[in-house]
């Protein structure tokens, strides 16, 4: 168990819906990422929060939102769903702190699987 | 942005070491290269992590030479649990870099481990 828990573990949902996939980090962790995984697609990086901060953007869509609440919970908000927007989305959480030899660690949920009929 | 390549896929058998490379020639002065595994329908595990020379740690090795556009994961004495994908990732969460932006996983090399 990686202390960081995200909800619903399953969604399914027919095209031009919006949902909202939620993630709590790890105890202490300032730092949550979403990662999107299609199948036999590597996992790409979609946004960073900081402390309540976006920190970093990747390649997440304009049809795709997030924000970081004050007690570091994130929401990730999908809309106007498309068939190839089914994927698994994972959150992780880092310290963001500096030094020692886990210091990239990121910890990852157990995902997401988002279905679109 | 650094990209990484690896195998797509190897073969062991149970008991064997297994030496797994990733190649990433454009490496920046701050990027730390970083080792994850990942079994189906789960999130990736944190291996192991380095910058430069050898890291061990109680379950890999990580070998970096020292131009460091390259590093290989080592296991040893693989087991039937350890089949699963292991992705190679070149970057740095230091938060003042917002260091997010730069953390490309690649495709991945899947490990299968047989009897």
């Amino acid at each position: 168990d990686s202390g960081v828990t995200q909800t619903p573990k399953h969604l399914i949902t027919a095209t031009g819906q919006r949902v909202t996939l939620r993630c709590s980090p790890r105890s202490g962790d300032l730092s949550v990422y979403w990662y999107q995984q299609s199948l036999d697609q590597g996992l790409q990086f979609l946004i960073q929060y900081y402390n309540g901060e976006e920190r970093a953007k990747g390649n997440i869509l304009e049809r795709f939102s997030a924000q970081q609440f004050p007690d570091l919970h994130s929401e990730l908000n999908l809309s106007s769903l498309e068939l190839g927007d089914s994927a698994l989305y994972f959150c992780a959480s880092s310290s963001g702190l500096a030094g020692g030899p886990r210091y990239n660690e990121q910890f990852f949920g157990p995902g997401t699987r988002l279905t679109v009929l | 942005l650094a990209k990484t390549t690896q195998p797509i896929s190897m073969d062991s058998y149970e008991g064997q070491e297994v030496n797994i490379t990733c190649s990433h020639n454009n490496i920046a002065t701050n990027d730390y290269i970083t080792w994850y595994q990942q079994f189906p329908s789960q999130g990736p595990r944190f291996i192991i992590q380095g910058y430069k020379t050898k890291v061990t740690n109680e379950v890999a090795s990580l070998f970096i030479p020292a131009d460091r556009k390259s590093s290989t994961l080592s296991l040893p004495r693989v087991s039937l649990s350890d089949t699963a994908v292991y992705y190679c990732l070149v970057g740095s969460l230091h938060i003042l870099t917002g260091g997010g932006n730069k953390l490309t996983f690649g495709t991945g090399t899947q490990l299968k481990v047989e009897l």
